[in-house]
Protein backbone atom coordinates (compact mmCIF):
# COMPACT_ATOMS: atom_id res chain seq x y z
CA UNK A 1 0.00 0.00 0.00
CA UNK A 2 0.99 3.41 -0.93
CA UNK A 3 -0.66 4.87 1.62
CA UNK A 4 0.07 8.74 2.67
CA UNK A 5 1.39 9.57 6.21
CA UNK A 6 0.76 12.34 7.04
CA UNK A 7 3.26 14.73 10.08
CA UNK A 8 2.19 15.89 12.44
CA UNK A 9 -0.67 14.16 13.66
CA UNK A 10 -2.21 17.35 15.15
CA UNK A 11 -1.76 21.12 14.76
CA UNK A 12 -2.54 23.97 17.08
CA UNK A 13 -2.07 27.21 15.44
CA UNK A 14 -3.55 31.37 16.11
CA UNK A 15 -5.73 32.99 14.01
CA UNK A 16 -3.72 35.01 11.23
CA UNK A 17 -0.95 32.24 11.39
CA UNK A 18 0.30 30.03 8.79
CA UNK A 19 -0.51 26.40 9.29
CA UNK A 20 1.87 23.71 7.31
CA UNK A 21 1.75 19.66 7.00
CA UNK A 22 3.71 16.84 5.27
CA UNK A 23 2.83 13.65 3.80
CA UNK A 24 5.13 10.88 2.78
CA UNK A 25 4.73 8.35 0.87
CA UNK A 26 6.00 4.89 -0.77
CA UNK A 27 5.74 4.39 -4.31
CA UNK A 28 5.25 5.92 -7.80
CA UNK A 29 2.96 7.78 -8.16
CA UNK A 30 0.69 9.50 -11.20
CA UNK A 31 -0.72 12.58 -9.13
CA UNK A 32 -1.28 13.79 -5.08
CA UNK A 33 -3.94 14.84 -3.66
CA UNK A 34 -5.18 17.13 -0.51
CA UNK A 35 -8.42 16.53 1.18
CA UNK A 36 -10.26 18.50 4.57
CA UNK A 37 -12.43 16.42 6.43
CA UNK A 38 -14.63 18.87 9.07
CA UNK A 39 -15.78 17.05 12.48
CA UNK A 40 -18.52 14.03 11.41
CA UNK A 41 -18.62 14.88 8.03
CA UNK A 42 -17.25 13.68 4.41
CA UNK A 43 -14.10 14.83 2.81
CA UNK A 44 -13.71 17.77 0.68
CA UNK A 45 -11.05 17.81 -2.37
CA UNK A 46 -8.78 21.10 -2.01
CA UNK A 47 -6.08 20.77 -4.60
CA UNK A 48 -4.70 17.89 -7.05
CA UNK A 49 -1.22 18.23 -7.73
CA UNK A 50 0.35 15.60 -11.05
CA UNK A 51 3.70 13.95 -10.55
CA UNK A 52 5.33 16.36 -13.17
CA UNK A 53 4.33 19.29 -10.99
CA UNK A 54 6.70 20.78 -8.36
CA UNK A 55 4.07 23.75 -6.71
CA UNK A 56 0.55 24.63 -7.00
CA UNK A 57 -1.61 27.72 -5.19
CA UNK A 58 -4.85 27.81 -4.80
CA UNK A 59 -6.38 30.58 -3.26
CA UNK A 60 -4.40 30.83 0.23
CA UNK A 61 -2.80 27.09 -0.23
CA UNK A 62 -0.18 25.80 -1.61
CA UNK A 63 1.02 22.51 -2.15
CA UNK A 64 4.48 21.46 -2.79
CA UNK A 65 5.74 17.88 -4.29
CA UNK A 66 8.86 16.39 -4.33
CA UNK A 67 8.88 13.15 -5.90
CA UNK A 68 12.66 12.54 -5.50
CA UNK A 69 11.81 12.48 -2.19
CA UNK A 70 8.36 10.84 -1.92
CA UNK A 71 7.00 13.66 0.31
CA UNK A 72 4.55 16.54 -0.59
CA UNK A 73 3.57 19.56 2.04
CA UNK A 74 0.69 21.71 2.36
CA UNK A 75 0.50 25.38 3.26
CA UNK A 76 -2.16 27.22 4.48
CA UNK A 77 -1.54 30.94 4.65
CA UNK A 78 -3.59 33.58 7.19
CA UNK A 79 -5.24 30.63 8.89
CA UNK A 80 -8.97 31.57 10.15
CA UNK A 81 -11.42 29.69 12.32
CA UNK A 82 -13.15 27.74 9.75
CA UNK A 83 -9.63 26.13 8.63
CA UNK A 84 -10.33 24.15 11.64
CA UNK A 85 -10.34 20.14 10.02
CA UNK A 86 -8.59 17.26 9.71
CA UNK A 87 -6.53 17.38 6.17
CA UNK A 88 -5.27 13.71 4.33
CA UNK A 89 -3.27 13.59 1.56
CA UNK A 90 -3.97 10.66 -1.08
CA UNK A 91 -1.10 9.90 -3.10
CA UNK A 92 -3.28 8.36 -6.44
CA UNK A 93 -1.88 5.20 -8.55
CA UNK A 94 -4.35 4.18 -11.09
CA UNK A 95 -7.83 3.97 -9.50
CA UNK A 96 -6.98 4.14 -5.88
CA UNK A 97 -6.01 6.97 -3.73
CA UNK A 98 -4.73 5.83 -0.26
CA UNK A 99 -5.32 8.44 2.65
CA UNK A 100 -3.94 8.39 5.64
CA UNK A 101 -4.80 9.25 9.23
CA UNK A 102 -4.55 12.97 8.76
CA UNK A 103 -3.59 16.33 10.32
CA UNK A 104 -5.86 18.07 12.95
CA UNK A 105 -5.57 21.22 12.59
CA UNK A 106 -7.30 23.57 15.09
CA UNK A 107 -7.26 27.22 14.99
CA UNK A 108 -7.30 29.47 17.54
CA UNK A 109 -9.08 32.88 17.87
CA UNK B 1 -23.21 21.01 -7.39
CA UNK B 2 -22.25 17.51 -7.23
CA UNK B 3 -24.38 15.49 -4.51
CA UNK B 4 -23.31 11.46 -3.17
CA UNK B 5 -25.66 10.62 -0.78
CA UNK B 6 -25.45 7.92 1.43
CA UNK B 7 -29.18 6.64 2.55
CA UNK B 8 -28.27 6.45 6.03
CA UNK B 9 -25.92 9.00 8.47
CA UNK B 10 -26.73 6.48 11.48
CA UNK B 11 -27.24 2.92 11.56
CA UNK B 12 -27.07 0.07 14.74
CA UNK B 13 -27.15 -3.98 13.46
CA UNK B 14 -26.66 -7.14 15.50
CA UNK B 15 -23.91 -9.38 15.10
CA UNK B 16 -24.75 -11.89 12.18
CA UNK B 17 -27.41 -9.42 10.57
CA UNK B 18 -26.95 -8.72 6.43
CA UNK B 19 -26.03 -4.51 6.17
CA UNK B 20 -27.20 -3.08 3.21
CA UNK B 21 -25.21 0.73 2.22
CA UNK B 22 -26.60 2.85 -0.25
CA UNK B 23 -24.87 5.26 -2.09
CA UNK B 24 -26.23 7.53 -4.71
CA UNK B 25 -24.85 10.27 -6.93
CA UNK B 26 -25.82 12.49 -9.49
CA UNK B 27 -23.19 13.19 -11.77
CA UNK B 28 -22.84 10.47 -13.95
CA UNK B 29 -19.66 9.52 -12.60
CA UNK B 30 -17.83 6.25 -13.91
CA UNK B 31 -15.78 5.80 -10.69
CA UNK B 32 -17.69 5.04 -7.00
CA UNK B 33 -15.90 4.11 -3.87
CA UNK B 34 -16.24 2.75 -0.87
CA UNK B 35 -13.83 3.51 2.33
CA UNK B 36 -13.98 2.62 6.00
CA UNK B 37 -12.36 5.42 8.39
CA UNK B 38 -11.33 4.35 11.46
CA UNK B 39 -9.59 6.73 14.26
CA UNK B 40 -5.53 6.37 13.68
CA UNK B 41 -5.77 4.45 10.79
CA UNK B 42 -6.68 6.66 8.16
CA UNK B 43 -9.59 5.85 5.38
CA UNK B 44 -8.95 2.57 3.82
CA UNK B 45 -10.55 1.45 0.66
CA UNK B 46 -12.63 -1.56 0.20
CA UNK B 47 -14.00 -1.83 -2.76
CA UNK B 48 -14.18 0.47 -6.11
CA UNK B 49 -16.31 0.46 -9.06
CA UNK B 50 -15.25 1.91 -12.54
CA UNK B 51 -18.07 0.78 -14.59
CA UNK B 52 -21.66 -0.28 -14.40
CA UNK B 53 -21.40 -3.91 -13.17
CA UNK B 54 -17.52 -4.28 -13.21
CA UNK B 55 -15.82 -3.91 -9.02
CA UNK B 56 -12.23 -4.20 -7.91
CA UNK B 57 -11.68 -5.37 -4.20
CA UNK B 58 -9.40 -2.28 -2.51
CA UNK B 59 -7.43 -3.04 0.57
CA UNK B 60 -9.60 -4.56 3.35
CA UNK B 61 -12.44 -6.39 1.06
CA UNK B 62 -12.87 -9.17 3.44
CA UNK B 63 -16.34 -9.46 5.09
CA UNK B 64 -17.84 -7.19 2.35
CA UNK B 65 -19.31 -7.20 -1.25
CA UNK B 66 -20.81 -4.60 -3.31
CA UNK B 67 -23.19 -4.18 -6.41
CA UNK B 68 -23.45 -1.74 -8.94
CA UNK B 69 -25.70 -2.53 -11.38
CA UNK B 70 -26.63 0.92 -12.17
CA UNK B 71 -24.29 3.64 -12.76
CA UNK B 72 -25.30 6.30 -10.70
CA UNK B 73 -25.67 3.76 -7.24
CA UNK B 74 -22.75 1.36 -5.27
CA UNK B 75 -24.23 -0.62 -2.40
CA UNK B 76 -22.08 -2.37 0.12
CA UNK B 77 -23.19 -5.39 1.56
CA UNK B 78 -22.01 -7.16 4.98
CA UNK B 79 -23.18 -10.36 4.82
CA UNK B 80 -23.00 -11.14 8.17
CA UNK B 81 -22.29 -8.02 10.50
CA UNK B 82 -19.11 -8.39 13.12
CA UNK B 83 -18.54 -6.27 15.70
CA UNK B 84 -15.63 -4.87 13.96
CA UNK B 85 -17.06 -3.78 11.02
CA UNK B 86 -18.55 -0.91 13.94
CA UNK B 87 -16.70 1.95 11.48
CA UNK B 88 -18.14 5.07 9.36
CA UNK B 89 -18.41 4.05 5.83
CA UNK B 90 -17.64 7.02 3.29
CA UNK B 91 -18.45 6.82 -0.27
CA UNK B 92 -17.04 8.59 -2.94
CA UNK B 93 -17.13 8.94 -6.68
CA UNK B 94 -15.23 10.35 -9.59
CA UNK B 95 -14.95 10.77 -13.38
CA UNK B 96 -12.49 8.47 -14.79
CA UNK B 97 -9.94 11.03 -16.63
CA UNK B 98 -7.68 8.28 -18.50
CA UNK B 99 -7.25 5.63 -16.01
CA UNK B 100 -7.45 7.58 -12.94
CA UNK B 101 -9.53 7.53 -9.82
CA UNK B 102 -9.40 11.75 -10.49
CA UNK B 103 -10.79 14.49 -7.91
CA UNK B 104 -13.29 12.38 -5.59
CA UNK B 105 -16.28 13.75 -4.32
CA UNK B 106 -17.64 11.75 -1.08
CA UNK B 107 -20.91 11.80 0.86
CA UNK B 108 -21.65 12.51 4.65
CA UNK B 109 -20.56 9.17 5.58
CA UNK B 110 -22.85 6.15 7.23
CA UNK B 111 -21.74 5.67 10.89
CA UNK B 112 -22.41 1.98 11.36
CA UNK B 113 -22.39 0.55 14.96
CA UNK B 114 -22.52 -3.17 15.20
CA UNK B 115 -23.28 -4.88 18.56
Amino acid sequence: SQQGEEDPQALSIQEGENATMNCSYKTSINNLQWYRQNSGRGLVHLILIRSNEREKHSGRLRVTLDTSKKSSSLLITASRAADTASYFCAPENDYKLSFGAGTTVTVRA
Amino acid sequence: DVKVTQSSRYLVKRTGEKVFLECVQDMDHENMFWYRQDPGLGLRLIYFSYDVKMKEKGDIPEGYSVSREKKERFSLILESASTNQTSMYLCASSFNRQGRAGELFFGEGSRLTVL
